[in-house]
């Protein structure tokens, strides 16, 4: 069955410190793609970042990275130097078509709550 | 990113109240999505539309009726809610419903069923 665990509910850092959030996902799926989002308080979730189950190269944007490793079924979010406008929920998110074709359905985690204090 | 709208942002009813929450989405796409976002409970899919046509329910009990006019606009119909059904309710968007395709997400309208 699809899952996606964000195991972390909360992370407080002070700003200017790394934060990673964790996510590991499963699926029996060959081609799936992976995604975050990222919810501030307005409630809108933003789009952040897209792979597919083929790219396992790491990805920088920024102060955000990503390390995906096929071999743990992770995809984790590594912010550099934290910034207050950081604070926020986090959510990753996996899309398969497991028996329904090419046909997605995304299947979020419970979200990682992040604080950042100044 | 400004692509998909929600209105009301805030609604606050009583249980024997008909309200409607509108999704307006300027992407061009041809698949829209309802959302429910409760505390503490990760997002859960209520509805699916591709080209106007509603594909997926996921078990949503019928004071929940969707409504899809034409492409850009989506509605969710509420009557005789309960207090339980409060919660975030987050509209979305994608090109078509393959599995690579990313789902924009507006900023939800807020609802308390008093």
């Amino acid at each position: 069955a699809q899952k996606v665990t964000q195991a972390q509910t909360e992370i407080s850092v002070v700003e200017k410190e790394d934060v990673t959030l964790d996510c590991v996902y499963e699926t029996r799926d060959t081609t799936y793609y992976l995604f975050w989002y990222k919810q501030p308080p307005s409630g809108e979730l933003v789009f952040l970042i897209r792979r597919n189950s083929f790219d396992e190269q790491n990805e920088i944007s920024g102060r955000y990275s990503w390390n995906f490793q096929k071999s743990t079924s992770s995809f984790n979010f590594t912010i550099t130097a934290s910034q207050v406008v950081d604070s926020a929920v986090y959510f990753c998110a996996l899309s398969d078509a497991y028996g329904s074709g090419n046909t997605g359905k995304l299947i979020f985690g419970q979200g990682t709550t992040l604080q950042v204090k100044p | 990113e400004t692509g998909v709208t929600q209105t009301p942002r805030h609604l606050v009813m009583g249980m024997t109240n008909k309200k409607s929450l509108k999704c307006e989405q300027h992407l061009g796409h041809n698949a829209m999505y309802w959302y429910k976002q409760s505390a503490k409970k990760p997002l859960e899919l209520m509805f699916v539309y591709s080209l106007e046509e509603r594909v997926e329910n996921n078990s949503v009990p019928s004071r929940f009726s969707p409504e899809c006019p034409n492409s850009s606009h989506l509605f969710l119909h509420l009557h005789t809610l309960q207090p339980e059904d409060s919660a975030l309710y987050l509209c979305a968007s994608s090109q078509d419903r393959a599995v690579q395709e990313t789902q924009y997400f507006g900023p939800g309208t807020r609802l308390l069923v008093l």
